[in-house]
């Protein structure tokens, strides 16, 4: 099974910092995903990468950058963390070989529960 | 971009009721998904679906793609099908990019 790790379960930072979410997936998944949740709206996409050193914006990705230096690995940066990024962020990847069938499917993370103070 | 709308928002269920949660998405797809998330955060693919009827045990789907909606029926509900069910979906003219997820319904199973 893909196994898609979050390194950070649980982070509590302050206004201003810097703030970095590391995910691993271990199948050699070429898209990856950075998603957050809040009460009510759902998912949101932030960004994604379809290769190593690519990345596309999603539906919210003010205040949000992103990082792929390697294929297994895709971070998740916010440069000066604010109250209102305070979510649930959540990582995914799926094989882009396989658009159109039943192995096109998402495997998230567990999870990373930012609070901003 | 393409509208998913979840129904209903929340559902309380006594343990052993049936239950049917809808999705309705505006733009034809050509990837499905429905997941549950725990409720502790852990989400998981239950079905990709984007046409036709599946079963899985106590839970099956069924996307009507050209009436662009989708049907998740949970039969005999446990408790450990709290928690809420998204659906996902992707469109043709977007395909092989991203999903979008709809808000969600938020399912309480009481024993």
């Amino acid at each position: 099974d893909v196994k898609v790790t979050q390194s950070s379960r649980y982070l509590v930072k302050r206004t201003g910092e810097k703030v970095f979410l590391e995910c691993v997936q271990d199948m050699d998944h070429e898209n990856m995903f950075w998603y957050r949740q809040d009460p009510g709206l759902g998912l949101r996409l932030i960004y994604f990468s379809y290769d190593v050193k690519m990345k596309e914006k999603g539906d919210i990705p003010e205040g949000y950058s992103v990082s792929r230096e390697k294929k297994e690995r895709f971070s998740l940066i916010l440069e000066s963390a604010s109250t209102n990024q305070t979510s649930m962020y959540l990582c995914a990847s799926r094989d882009s070989g396989q658009v159109f069938s039943g192995a096109n499917v998402l495997t998230f993370g567990a999870g990373s529960r930012l609070t901003v103070l | 971009g393409i509208q998913v709308e979840q129904s209903p928002p929340d559902l309380i269920l006594q343990e052993g009721a049936n239950s049917t949660l809808r999705c309705n998405f505006s733009d034809s797809v050509n990837n499905l998904q429905w997941f549950h998330q725990n409720p502790w955060g852990q989400l998981i693919n239950l079905f990709y679906i984007p046409s036709g009827t599946k079963q899985n045990g106590r839970l099956s789907a069924t996307t009507v793609a050209t009436e662009r909606y989708s049907l998740l029926y949970i039969s005999s509900s446990q408790t450990t099908d709290s928690g809420v069910y998204f659906c996902a979906v992707e469109p043709f003219y977007n395909a092989g990019n991203m999903l979008t997820f709809g808000g969600g319904t938020r399912l309480m199973v009481k024993p």
